[in-house]
Formats: C-alpha cells, structure tokens, sequence
C-alpha cells in the first residue's frame, strides 16, 4: 500500500523560511516522479511543483517560482520542499502526491494526509 | 494557463439518486483530465484518469466522459459516502484544477 508523509508544517512569520519533507513507502520511490499540491483554507487545489526520477528535472507554478526548491532523497524514499520568502497567501495545507503517467499525460494516483503551513505574524 | 471551469458550485441530491457534475476546459484538453473526491480533513482521491477510466478499486457507479473541453462525472446512484467535494484536473498541459463542485445532501 502507498503512504505518504508529510512533516514539517507549521506558523512562520512573513519572509521567513520552511522545509516540508514527505515519506514516501510501499512503492519503488525512485521510479516516480513526484508533486507537491497546495489547498488555502477552504479553496480548491493547486499545483506547486513537480520533480522527475532522479531529481534532474524540477517544475514550478509561476506563483512559487523563484522560493520555493524541490528536491528529493531517492536513498531516503523521502521528497523535499524548501519554502523561502514565504507570503500570508501561502498559508495552506500541502500534500505531497505520487505522479502516475497514463501514457498521454501526468496525474496524481496518491496523496499524503497533508501538512499545514500558516504564515503569520 | 488552462483554465477548468466546473458546475454546478453545489449540487443537491438524495441519496439513491443520480448526480451528474460538469467540467469545462478553455481550450481542449484532448482526453487529458482526471476527477478526484475530497471529504473533509482528508486528501483528495483520484476517482476517473484518461476522462473516463475508473483508477484502482474505484466503484463501479462513478463514470466519466467527454473530451476536448467538455467532461462529466457521473455517479449513477448515490451513496452515504459520496457527500463530497470533486475536483476536475486536466494535464494535458501542465496541471490546472476546477474550483470544485459540492455534492451534498438534499
């Protein structure tokens, strides 16, 4: 069975820094590409970024671009989000989610529980 | 930027009734769009991929169909779990989400 962990959330001031991590198990981490996915209280989702295999290739929403850095730990089974210059309308709940392909297109085939990160002074 | 358009915003049904949900992409996404339920304080499911195969273990009464820019969820008759919120997501170019559609109970 996938699961997915997500730590690392909690209050930061306005400019300050985070660093997410996801556990990932019960699937071959390092064939997966991976995502993180962002939901402000009581909105819809949106996709923060994607990072390939083996970590070489990594994509950003133009909204994060620029702050935020993903990175991965294939040794660790362990995905990673580094959140810096961080804005009150990046208070959210992220989800760390696994990338399936269909053959046509990239999808998110399993989700972590999620991590709140609040931004605040 | 894709922007998906979802409705109705709220959709009341009674359980053991059909519910048809509607999302519509500014421009085609070929059959690049998956449909995901989200209840609350949980994450979000992937019920439908490729717009209209059911993903593992998913039952039988959700189906989904269109292509291009028009697509539909459909949950053929209702059950006490299917209360939720369903999100459509196309990735036929990079990945955008609808704003979700609520299906609660009438």
């Amino acid at each position: 069975e996938v699961q997915l962990l997500e730590s690392g959330g909690g209050l930061v001031q306005p400019g300050g820094s985070l660093r997410l991590s996801c556990a990932a198990s019960g699937f071959t981490f390092s064939s997966y590409d991976m995502s993180w996915v962002r939901q402000a209280p009581g909105k819809g989702l949106e996709w923060v970024s994607a990072i390939n295999t083996g970590g070489g290739s990594t994509y950003y929403a133009d909204s994060v671009k620029g702050r935020f850095t993903i990175s991965r730990d294939n040794s660790k089974n362990t995905l990673y989000l580094q959140m810096n210059s961080l804005r009150a309308e990046d208070t959210a709940v992220f989800y760390c989610a696994k990338v399936h392909y269909d053959g046509s297109g990239y999808l998110f085939d399993s989700w972590g529980q999620g991590t709140l990160v609040t931004v605040s002074s | 930027e894709i922007v998906m358009t979802q409705s109705p915003a709220t959709l009341s049904v009674s359980p053991g009734e059909r519910a048809t949900l509607s999302c519509r992409a500014s421009q085609s996404v070929s059959s690049n769009l998956a449909w995901y339920q989200q209840k609350p304080g949980q994450a979000p499911r992937l019920l439908i991929y490729g717009a209209s195969t059911r993903a593992t273990g998913i039952p039988v009464r959700f189906s989904g169909s269109g292509s291009g820019t028009e697509f539909t969820l459909t949950i053929s008759s209702l059950q006490s779990e299917d209360f939720a919120v369903y999100y459509c997501q196309q990735y036929n170019n990079w990945r955008t989400f609808g704003q979700g559609t609520k299906l609660e109970i009438k």
